[in-house]
């Protein structure tokens, strides 16, 4: 069975500053898929950013890029020029056709932004 | 872009009594959704795979006569928690898989229903 694991239950970030959270994995897939949600306080989940596992070059999106090391089984999100809007839970959640694509998430990171 | 909904989004009801929560995507098909249940400042836990038209895959340890899940057609999967208890209060969201016209590895979520069993 597929592991998420996020070992920083809670990172605080300065407004503007950059902030890196860690989630590493196991699988013996070859296939799969990563991503990063966020949880706000409305509990909704968003898509962050994905990472098909085949592709070496690391997704970016706007202000949000990953650190994908696939040998080492680590998938790390970095935010840059934080907002107070980045403020939530943080999700890495991975994905493969061993588990009939059902999401495999991590415990959360609670990311507070303080002004 | 895709849009999934739940109703309720919040409800009330008590000990003994079941309720039924939808799950509904909007403006896509979807072949499969998934159920996953979220305690107070815990991660989701999936608790089963529902796929149009055949008997959804529960996970390990969740009873499949408590809930009750039904995929009756491609935009629409119920869960019904069965004589309901306060240990079933949770945050339950469902997610669903887009049929085809979108990256099938994607999920779009729901927005969530609150139980809360007195």
């Amino acid at each position: 069975a597929q592991t998420v694991t996020q070992s920083q239950p809670e990172m605080s970030v300065q407004e503007a500053e950059t902030v890196t959270l860690s989630c590493t994995y196991d699988t013996s897939e070859s296939d799969y898929y990563l991503f990063w949600y966020k949880q706000p306080p409305s509990r909704q989940m968003i898509l962050v950013i994905r990472q098909e596992a085949y592709k070496q070059q690391n997704a970016t999106e706007n202000r949000f890029s990953v650190n994908f090391q696939k040998a080492a089984k680590s998938f790390s999100l970095k935010i840059s020029d934080s907002q107070l809007g980045d403020a939530a839970m943080y999700f890495c959640a991975y994905l493969g056709s061993g588990s009939g694509y059902a999401l495999n998430f991590g415990k959360g990171t609670s990311l507070l932004v303080t002004p | 872009g895709a849009v999934v909904s739940q109703h309720p989004s919040w409800v009330i009801c008590k000990s003994g009594t079941s309720v039924k929560i939808e799950c509904r995507s909007l403006d896509f098909q979807a072949t499969t959704m998934f159920w996953y249940r979220q305690f107070p400042k815990q991660s989701l836990m999936l608790m089963a795979t529902s796929n149009e038209g055949s008997k959804a895959t529960y996970e390990q340890g969740v009873e499949k006569d408590k809930f009750l899940i039904n995929h009756a057609s491609l935009t629409l999967s119920t869960l019904t928690v069965t004589s309901a208890h306060p240990e079933d209060s949770s945050f339950y969201i469902c997610s669903a898989r887009a049929t085809s016209g979108r990256a099938p590895e994607t999920q779009y979520f729901g927005p969530g229903t609150r139980l809360l069993v007195l």
